[in-house]
Parts: structure tokens; sequence; C-alpha cells
């Protein structure tokens, strides 16, 4: 099957650098998404590695070493907006290609 | 071009009842997914559908089930309902298996 780990919450400043850790072990594997979700509201993506190495969007960046089974969601320039949860999910090629989310990580900015 | 659209966005049923939610994937999608998000649990995947075929199911009862139409409309059924049936039933489209996922604003299902 497949498991997926991330902390449960992460507070970090305005203006400054948080990066959202997601270690995972499956039985195969395409990729690595995140996506964010605001109280309330749905689930929407930010970003995709099938590749090792850094995929750069705007002030979100995500990394992906395929070897460790880990990956980071690096959230710069922080803003307000930015407090919400945080999902890493994994689609594996084995068997059943569920999408699997990680248990999410509240990110809470403060002033 | 419009996102994925799903109706109720909330409803209330009681324990026993059995309830018919609704996903209108992004135009040209043909992959659609459901998953339930409690506070708990978290988001569990429950099944996908393309072209009109069940392809995956995660591990709910078979109370839960699931229907995808020629349009790729598809719909979720559970029947006897019952209280831990209470989340939010999110619905997500994708243009085909395995593509990135971009999901509707959901249904919020309360069972009394």
């Amino acid at each position: 099957g497949q498991s997926l780990e991330q902390p449960s919450e992460v507070t970090a400043v305005e203006g400054a650098i948080v990066q959202i850790n997601c270690t995972y072990q499956t039985s195969g594997f395409y990729g690595l998404s995140w996506y964010q979700q605001h109280d309330g509201g749905a689930p929407t993506f930010l970003s995709y590695n099938a590749l090792d190495g850094l995929e750069e969007t705007g002030r979100f960046s995500s990394f992906l070493s395929r070897s460790d089974s880990y990956g980071y969601l690096l959230l710069q320039e922080l803003q307000m907006k930015d407090s919400a949860s945080y999902f890493c999910a994994v689609r594996s090629n084995f068997g059943n290609e569920k999408l699997t989310f990680g248990t999410g990580t509240r990110l809470t900015i403060i002033p | 071009k419009a996102g994925v659209t799903q109706t109720p966005r909330y409803l209330i049923k009681t324990r026993g009842q059995q309830v018919t939610l609704s996903c209108s994937p992004i135009s040209g999608h043909r992959s659609v997914s459901w998953y339930q998000q409690t506070p708990g649990q978290g988001l569990q995947f429950l099944f996908e559908y393309f072209s009109e075929t069940q392809r995956n199911k995660g591990n709910f009862p078979g109370r839960f089930s699931g229907r995808q139409f020629s349009n790729s409309r598809s719909e979720m059924n559970v029947s006897t309902l019952e209280l831990g049936d209470s989340a939010l039933y999110l619905c997500a489209s994708s243009l085909g298996l395995g593509d990135t996922q971009y999901f509707g604003p959901g249904t919020r299902l309360t069972v009394l």
C-alpha cells in the first residue's frame, strides 16, 4: 500500500520562508503532488514532481528525491493568505493506481 | 473554462436514508474521482471513473457506489446512511487517468 507522512502543524512569520516535508512509502511511483486547502474550501493544485529536482512556480517551489522517497514544498515571501492546509499526494504505478493523500500540514502565518 | 461543479453544496439527512451527489467535471476531462474528507481521517479515496467505467476503488463498504455518464458527469450514492458518513465529499476531475486532478467545492453531508 501507500503511506505518506508530513508534519501536522507549522507556524511561520509573514515574509519568511517555510518548508513542508513529505516522506512516502509506495509500491511503485508516478509522482508527488502538492495541494493547498483553505478552511471551508476545496483543495487546489499547486505543483507536481515526477523527476528528482526542484520545480519552481512563483513563490512556491517543490522538490523531490525519489531515492530518498522524500519531497518538500517551499513557500517564500510568506503572506497571511498562505495560512492553509497543505497536502502531499502520491500516485503509484503498481496495482490499484489511486491517488493517496498525506494527512495534511496546517500552516499558520503570524505577523 | 468553468471548474468542477458539485451539487448540492450542503445536505442534511437522517440515519438510514440514502443520498445521491452529483459532479460535473471540467469540460474535456474524462476522469472523475471521489474523496471523503473528515477531520479525523483526512482525504480518503472512494473511487475513480474513466469512460463510464470504474477504474479504481478505495476501501469503503458497498453502501458507497458511483457511476459515470457518457458526458463524463458522475454521481455517487450512499445508502443506509450512518452518522459516520458525515463528511465533505469532494469530486476531482482530470484529463485522463494519472493526470493532475482539479477539485470541486465539495458537498457537505451531515447525517443526524
